[in-house]
């Protein structure tokens, strides 16, 4: 069964910082992964897919990048509506595992 | 639009059975698979399983194979979670969403408690 590892933990950055989040799966998973943004009380929200494609009516702040075993969601200019929980998820072998999440907080 | 509704919130005993619900609407239910996931208090995502409502077929995670049962009922285009008997576990937030990742319910919290 394939683990993802998403790091970090938390990242503490102010508004306007480029932040970049990371995920290792542990086999290859080629580009069959997605992000997802959750906000306290919300449901997940996918980002990107097949690791680079922004979902529809995603800002273009948001990016993906990677393919194999390593990933990277970049926002490139942090706003006060992206501080959140990031996710990533692998769907090239089942059972479909997430990572468990980088927390974006307010420095 | 297209759409996932999940039924409201429940609390219930443990050893109880519940069972609760995700209807699809805006787009043709049948054959996109649907997902479901737990997120349990303050904690990450969790894939549970996917079944596909054109034919019923079934996958569950290993972590979730004879815990839950998954269903569905084409005529409405609903699908189901449910449990035979509940533990304080299962206590958590459950998100249906469709295959393509694109489209997830609001949630449905089910709250196990004595």
């Amino acid at each position: 069964e394939i683990v993802m590892t998403q790091s970090p933990a938390t990242l503490s950055m102010s508004p306007g910082e480029r932040a970049t989040l990371s995920c290792r799966a542990s086999q290859s998973v080629k580009s069959h992964l997605a992000w997802y943004q959750q906000k306290p009380g919300q449901a997940p929200r996918l980002l990107i897919y097949d690791a680079s494609n922004r979902a529809t009516g995603i800002p273009a702040r948001f990016s993906g990048s990677g393919s194999g075993t390593e990933f990277t969601l970049t926002i490139s200019s942090l706003q006060s509506e992206d501080f959140a929980v990031y996710y990533c998820q692998q769907y090239y072998n089942w059972p479909w595992p997430f990572g468990q999440g980088t927390r974006v907080e307010i420095k | 639009e297209e759409q996932l509704v999940q039924s409201g919130a429940e609390v219930k005993k443990p050893g109880e059975s519940l069972k609760i619900s995700c209807k699809g609407s805006g787009y043709s239910f049948n054959t996109y698979w649907i997902g479901w996931v737990r997120q349990m208090p303050g904690k990450g995502l969790e894939w549970m399983g996917i079944i596909y409502p054109g034919d019923s077929d079934t996958k569950y995670s290993p972590s979730f194979q004879g815990q839950v049962i998954f269903s569905v009922d084409r005529s409405i285009s609903t699908a189901y979670l449910q449990w035979t008997s509940l533990k304080a576990s299962d206590t958590a937030m459950y998100y249906c969403v469709r295959h393509d990742l694109r489209l997830w319910g609001q949630g449905t919290l089910v709250t196990v408690s004595s």
